[in-house]
């Protein structure tokens, strides 16, 4: 089974700062996609952003963007100008192109200090 | 739409009970997925539907646990003989397409006396 790994239980972040999420991934697939969720305290699991393995370009959403290193399996998140609001557990996930099974990194919960 | 909805939100039982929970899919979502989700850790599949069939089962799934999806919409998913084990939240999530976003529900939270 393919694992996802997320190295960093905890991080924080000054409000407006720029933070990075790091998530590495162990596949022997070629064709896959990467996720990142947040999940706010009580509140349910929503996607942040998506990358297809194929596409070389890395993936941008508003203030939320990836650096995709596709040698390196490495997936991390960038998260622009941060806001009270990011403040959440945020989840790497992988899924093959082949399958339906996603599998969830252990998360890491971001604190954003105001 | 509302999005993806399950009941209960809580449920609290004694060990050895039996539990049922539900999952409302979004309604044009052909896949439905359970993921069991413990404190501190991501979410871990369960199970996995498209329509109506059951298509993959994790090795997590004991035979305690049974999931059906009749006619393609809704799924229920039951515990028998409860274990405090498996005390967690239970998550639910759909998708439909290629690309296969899920979208997941508020989950139900397990508590096993």
């Amino acid at each position: 089974a393919q694992t996802v790994t997320q190295s960093q239980p905890e991080m924080s972040v000054q409000e407006a700062e720029t933070v990075t999420l790091s998530c590495t991934y162990d596949t022997s697939e070629s064709d896959y996609y990467l996720f990142w969720y947040k999940q706010p305290p009580s509140r349910q699991m929503i996607l942040v952003i998506r990358q297809e393995a194929y596409k070389q370009q890395n993936a941008t959403e508003n203030r939320f963007s990836v650096n995709f290193q596709k040698a390196a399996k490495s997936f991390s998140l960038k998260i622009s100008d941060s806001q009270l609001g990011d403040a959440a557990m945020y989840f790497c996930a992988y899924r093959s192109g082949t399958g339906n099974q996603f599998y969830f990194g252990t998360g890491t919960s971001l604190t954003v200090i105001p | 739409d509302t999005g993806v909805s399950q009941d209960p939100r809580h449920k609290i039982t004694k060990r050895g009970q039996n539990v049922t929970f539900r999952c409302d899919p979004i309604s044009e979502h052909n896949r439905l997925y359970w993921y069991r989700q413990t404190l501190g850790q991501g979410p871990e599949f369960l199970t996995y539907f498209q329509n109506e069939a059951q298509l993959e089962k994790s090795r997590l799934l004991s035979d305690r646990f049974s999931a059906e999806r009749p006619k393609g919409s809704f799924s229920t998913l039951e515990i028998q003989r409860t274990e405090q084990g498996d005390s967690a939240m239970y998550l639910c999530a759909s998708g439909a397409g290629l690309w296969e976003t899920q979208y997941f529900g508020p989950g139900t939270r397990l508590l096993v006396l």
